[in-house]
């Protein structure tokens, strides 16, 4: 079975710019989250989404949206770039949502803001 | 708050020796504990989790953790290590937020291994 699979691998931006970045699930599994992992802040919770729908979300300004489609792939968006959104997004997808459920990681993308 | 800390930012090891990477953790309510492995420009790998039940839990690659309730631990270790294991370790606790049905990931901030030949 496929992992996760994250689009794309490497992306560089500018400030003030926007990114989406996409995130495939394991096959069957309908729980999506994302995480943001930087040096400074280590790893932390953005979002997850559950039969479309946003369950729990992170501390995180707005400007960090996310969406999830009927097949459970899942977009990421940052609109306006500041230069610490630079950091390494990592999706993860569970089969299920709920606190026993192992999630299992994409590769990530790694952003860098100019 | 929730919490989880990895008090070693590094572990240093001999290959054959066994290893320990150390974590606890502080939440409310029932723990969920999971430990991952990155290695370099890759994502995290699920290594096992404790979710309720014996105390030792095995894992992949020969790793195993010991959920201690006493000691709020979740400590890493594996009897013989291998250079191959060198990576960055993170401990997580997934605990049920309040006003939410649903829990997200701690994580802490990383153990990396090295073990030397």
């Amino acid at each position: 079975k496929a992992g996760v699979t994250q689009t794309p691998r490497y992306l560089i931006k500018t400030r003030g710019q926007q990114v989406t970045l996409s995130c495939s699930p394991i096959s069957g599994h309908r729980s999506v989250s994302w995480y943001q992992q930087t040096p400074g802040q280590g790893l932390q919770f953005l979002f997850e989404y559950f039969s479309e729908t946003q369950r729990n979300k992170g501390n995180f300004p707005g400007r960090f949206s996310g969406r999830q489609f009927s097949n459970s792939r899942s977009e990421m968006n940052v609109s306006t770039l500041e230069l610490g959104d630079s950091a390494l997004y990592l999706c993860a997808s569970s089969v299920l949502t709920g606190t026993q459920e192992t999630q299992y990681f994409g590769p990530g993308t790694r952003l860098l803001v100019l | 708050a929730q919490s989880v800390a990895q008090p070693e930012d590094q572990v240093n090891v001999a290959e054959g020796n066994p290893l320990t990477v150390k974590c606890t953790y502080s939440v409310s309510g029932n723990p969920y504990l999971f430990w991952y492995v990155q290695y370099p420009n890759r994502g995290l790998q699920f290594l096992l989790k404790y979710i309720t039940g014996d105390n030792l839990v095995k894992g992949s690659y020969g790793f195993e953790a010991e959920f201690n309730k006493s000691q709020t631990s979740f400590h890493l270790k594996k009897p013989s290590a291998l250079v191959s294991d060198s990576a960055l370790y993170f401990c997580a606790v997934r605990v049920v937020d309040r006003g939410s049905t649903l829990g997200r990931l701690y994580f802490g901030r990383g153990t990396q291994l090295t073990v030397w030949p």
